[in-house]
């Protein structure tokens, strides 16, 4: 299982871009990174999937290097409902052998203020 | 609109009492799984179906148990209450083969006293 690193926490502003990074050092040729997004008293809600290059869909972008070695989500122009934690997973992409591999780590609390 | 529900929201219960916490979604997915959020841990996996009569072990599967009758339902039950499983309780459910994205429930409040 590929342990992933996140900062703590992140401070930012209204209309500003966010970017999370994600280390995952020993990421597998079969792993997926995946992001999701938790506000308070909430289950996660998906964010974005990747596994080379750059993702992109309505919400967010996710910038992942040729190495794989860390990926970056990016938030575009922020605002205060984006205050929540993101979490970074990296697990096999074919369900039935990530098995009970996925897992979430601590996550990344991200405070937008006016 | 096809939802995935929990309940109860909160449970307060007694130390050694059988609890069981419910979870039913309509999007006849077949994989559903267990999770519980404690502060400073993010979420561990508790248990895990890919199916009808398949259950799997996860992370934290010690003092819990689950069973997959249907499509639509996967109950957590706690044999024997203790405090260290007081928690915020999440089912999720997805579809395929794929990690595909899971949806998740709006949680359960567990506290045992």
């Amino acid at each position: 299982l590929a342990k992933t690193t996140q900062p703590i926490s992140m401070d930012s502003y209204e209309g500003q871009e966010v970017n999370i990074t994600c280390s995952h050092n020993n990421i597998a040729t079969n792993d997926y990174i995946t992001w999701y997004q938790q506000f308070p008293s909430q289950g996660p809600r998906f964010i974005i999937q990747g596994y080379k290059t750059k993702v992109t869909n309505e919400v967010a972008s996710l910038f992942i290097p040729a190495d794989r070695k860390s990926s970056t989500l990016s938030l575009p122009r922020v605002s205060l409902s984006d205050t929540a934690v993101y979490y970074c997973l990296v697990g096999e992409h074919m369900i039935k052998a990530a098995g009970n591999k996925l897992t979430f780590g601590g996550g990344t609390r991200v405070l937008v203020k006016p | 609109d096809a939802e995935i529900t929990q309940s109860p929201r909160h449970k307060i219960t007694e130390t050694g009492r059988q609890v069981t916490l419910a979870c039913h979604q309509t999007w006849n997915h077949n994989n559903m799984f267990w999770y519980r959020q404690d502060l400073g841990h993010g979420l561990r996996l508790i248990h895990y179906s890919y199916g009808v009569q398949d259950t799997n072990k996860g992370e934290v599967s010690d003092g819990y148990s689950v069973s997959r009758s249907n499509t639509e339902d996967l109950p957590l039950t706690l044999e024997s209450a203790a405090s260290s499983q007081t928690s915020v309780y999440f089912c999720a459910s997805s579809e395929g083969t794929a990690y595909n994205e899971q949806f998740f429930g709006p949680g359960t409040r567990l506290t045992v006293l």
